[in-house]
């Protein structure tokens, strides 16, 4: 069992900021590229944002880019997005996902997922 | 952005019958396509990479086959646990990863 868990979600006014972190245990962390996928109520899985194992390779989704930051704490097997300037839309769960790759890449599939953090944006 | 795209939305069957789902791509992605498998409040499980590939724990069930813009996922006989709802997702256009909408396995 490879453990991840969320948290940090809640309920933000639009224009607000959250910082959702993502405890990771039962693997060398700085060795796996991670990832955050969001699901919107009722809706898909949507990708959102991939960092590199060491850090320093980040990507974005179009569609929070300039807003959301990912980041990690490898020395705290914790993985990081901080979301800005956020909006109705943004509202969903936020799983963070591991990639198999052992190389602190990316193979581009998500083999274990965490339980998943609600983030609700509304006035 | 490459889209995914699944039919049927939602299919009926009956515990022990054979369920086939489908799954489309836009443009080829050559075998870089997952299945995961999520139950209600739960987070999604992977099951099929590589379009074929079983993950780890995945009972033999479950296969996948496909390649290009085509994809299969197929349970051969249904169990009570097996009622989910079921999405595929590319990565072979790195790293715009995309979901296919899902396709919902209820009981008959």
């Amino acid at each position: 069992e490879v453990p991840l868990l969320e948290s940090g979600g809640g309920l933000v006014q639009p224009g607000g900021s959250r910082r959702l972190s993502c405890a990771a245990s039962g693997f060398t962390f700085n060795n796996y590229g991670m990832t955050w996928v969001r699901q919107a109520p009722g809706k898909g899985l949507e990708w959102v944002s991939s960092i590199s194992g060491d850090g320093g390779s980040t990507y974005y989704a179009d569609s929070v880019k300039g807003r959301f930051t990912i980041s990690r704490d490898n020395s705290k097997n914790t993985l990081f997005l901080q979301m800005n300037d956020l909006r109705v839309e943004d509202t969903a769960v936020y799983y963070c996902a591991k990639d198999p790759a052992n190389n602190g890449y990316f193979l581009g599939y998500f083999d274990y997922w965490g339980q998943g953090s609600l983030v609700t944006v509304s006035s | 952005e490459i889209v995914m795209t699944q039919s049927p939305a939602t299919l009926s069957v009956s515990p022990g019958e054979r369920a086939t789902l489908s799954c489309w791509a836009s443009h080829s992605i050559r075998t870089n396509v997952a299945w995961y498998q999520q139950k209600p409040g739960q987070a999604p499980r992977l099951l099929i990479y590589g379009a074929s590939t079983r993950a780890t724990g995945i009972p033999a069930r479950f296969s996948g086959s496909g390649s290009g813009t085509q994809f299969t996922l197929t349970i051969s006989s249904l169990q009570s646990e097996d009622f989910a709802i079921y999405y595929c997702q590319q990565y072979n256009n790195w790293p715009q990863f995309t979901f296919g909408p899902g396709t919902t396995v209820d009981i008959k």
